[in-house]
């Protein structure tokens, strides 16, 4: 029982290229969420999915497109990388709509250069 | 859109000493819940908190939660090395799925 797995844990992309994130858990949740982390601002939400089949844009999306390719998996592209999305990611699932307890991946370290 | 705000920023603390952090919404929210990061690892879950003036203790941590349901306060007495950390709020507003956090008070403490 692995709860939520980020692949991968370290990326380092050059401006311009493209890469997927991927989020899989098998908690057999029905949201998912993608957050990134700077230095003193916390964690923002980029997108989420309620349910299989529905995302959702969340405070700062720009720049990013997300895939609920089925209950388990929810994953988080980048078009074209800018050295302002140089951040840490992370995948949240939270079980239901009363009970919001996140539970998050390990995270993804990406450097764009 | 629904915001989250959280103070101090950060806080240096000696040991022994208490701490407190802020959190407040620009709307009212359906619940509140705290959570952990320890330095390089991941946000662990601590609290929720549901009820309007609900107070919740976990050994030496305190968690409120405003009246109106848009203000929350974590306090820990006693402060310890181990509670080194940053420390997060975060808000779903009523009859959404958006969970906002707060960007964190990162708590220094000199033993």
């Amino acid at each position: 029982n692995a709860g939520v797995t980020q692949t991968p844990k370290f990326q380092v992309l050059k401006t311009g290229q493209s890469m997927t994130l991927q989020c899989a858990q098998d908690m057999n949740h029905n949201s998912m969420y993608w957050y990134r982390q700077d230095p003193g601002m916390g964690l923002r939400l980029i997108y989420y999915s309620a349910s299989e089949g529905t995302t959702d844009k969340g405070e700062v999306p720009n720049g990013y497109n997300v895939s609920r390719l089925n209950k388990r998996e929810f994953s988080l592209r980048l078009e074209s990388a800018a050295p302002s999305q140089t951040s840490v990611y992370f995948c949240a699932t939270i079980t239901d709509r009363l009970n919001t307890e996140a539970f998050f991946g390990q995270g993804t370290r990406l450097t764009v250069v | 859109g629904q915001q989250v705000m959280q103070i101090p920023q950060y806080q240096h603390v000696q040991e022994g000493e208490d701490f407190t952090t802020y959190c407040n919404s620009s709307t009212t929210l359906s619940n509140i819940q705290w959570y952990k990061q320890r330095p390089g690892g991941h946000p662990v879950f601590l609290i929720q908190l549901v009820k309007s003036g609900e107070v919740k203790k976990q050994k030496r941590l305190t968690f409120q939660f405003g009246e109106a349901k848009k203000n929350s306060s974590l306090h820990i007495t006693a402060t310890q090395t181990t509670d080194v950390g940053t420390y997060f709020c975060a808000g779903r507003g009523t009859g959404g799925f958006k969970t906002i956090f707060g960007a964190g008070t990162r708590l220094f403490v000199k033993a």
